[in-house]
């Protein structure tokens, strides 16, 4: 079974502070998107990346996919309170099936 | 813009009746899908589909059926529901075929409970 850790579960910190959360696997996928869920609301893409070693920016965010595609990361700059959601890294794995990882939940105090 | 609408925001049903969420899309995507949302367990997908007519079960398709009579719109249905299957369900869609890592458009989410 292809499984997506995501680490942490947790995190609360003041605005204006860096951050990375993870998103690991055993597993290869061919592709890996980050997602993020504001409450009340569905999931929205971020980003998408398919290469190994491939970085992507969005403003203040950085993806990054794994040289072996099994995990990536996602690195906040400057934190603000609009950034608080749900972030969930999703892969396409054996078959296209789309998985999951549980989420990491963030918080930034103002 | 593109839309994904649910039928309900919030549904309260009672043990043993038959439930149905209603997802539409006006994207013109082929793939639908269904995810439940628990927490500690993430989004896991109930059932799928890629085209009209067609279905595939997902991960936990157990004690749910779905439709999907036209590209549009995909529902979900509980037979006779159970406590164990109050969550959050979410619906999606996607463009293209039979290609799952497509960016997927999420419905606002139907929090159901089931006394």
């Amino acid at each position: 079974t292809q499984l997506l850790e995501q680490s942490p579960q947790f995190l609360s910190i003041q605005e204006g502070e860096n951050l990375t959360v993870y998103c690991n696997s055993s597993s290869v996928f061919s592709s890996l998107q980050w997602y993020r869920q504001e409450p009340g609301e569905g999931p929205v893409l971020l980003v998408t990346v398919v290469t190994g070693g491939e970085v992507k920016k969005l403003k203040r965010l950085t993806f990054q996919f794994g040289d072996a595609r099994k995990d990536s990361s996602l690195h906040i700059t400057a934190a603000q309170p609009g950034d608080t959601g749900l972030y969930l890294c999703a892969g396409a794995g054996r078959d296209d099936k789309i998985i999951f990882g549980k989420g990491t939940r963030l918080h930034i105090l103002p | 813009d593109v839309k994904v609408t649910q039928s309900s925001r919030y549904l309260v049903k009672r043990t043993g009746e038959k439930v149905f969420l209603e997802c539409v899309q006006d994207m013109d995507h082929e793939n639908m899908f269904w995810y439940r949302q628990d927490p500690g367990l993430g989004l896991r997908l109930i059932y799928f589909s890629y085209d009209v007519k067609m279905k595939e079960k997902g991960d936990i398709p157990e004690g749910y059926s779905v439709s999907r009579e036209k590209k549009e719109r995909f529902s979900l249905i509980l037979e006779s529901a159970s406590t164990n299957q109050t969550s959050m369900y979410l619906c999606a869609s996607s463009l293209s075929g039979q290609q799952f890592y497509n960016e997927q458009f999420f419905g606002p989410g139907t929090r159901l409970t089931v006394l």
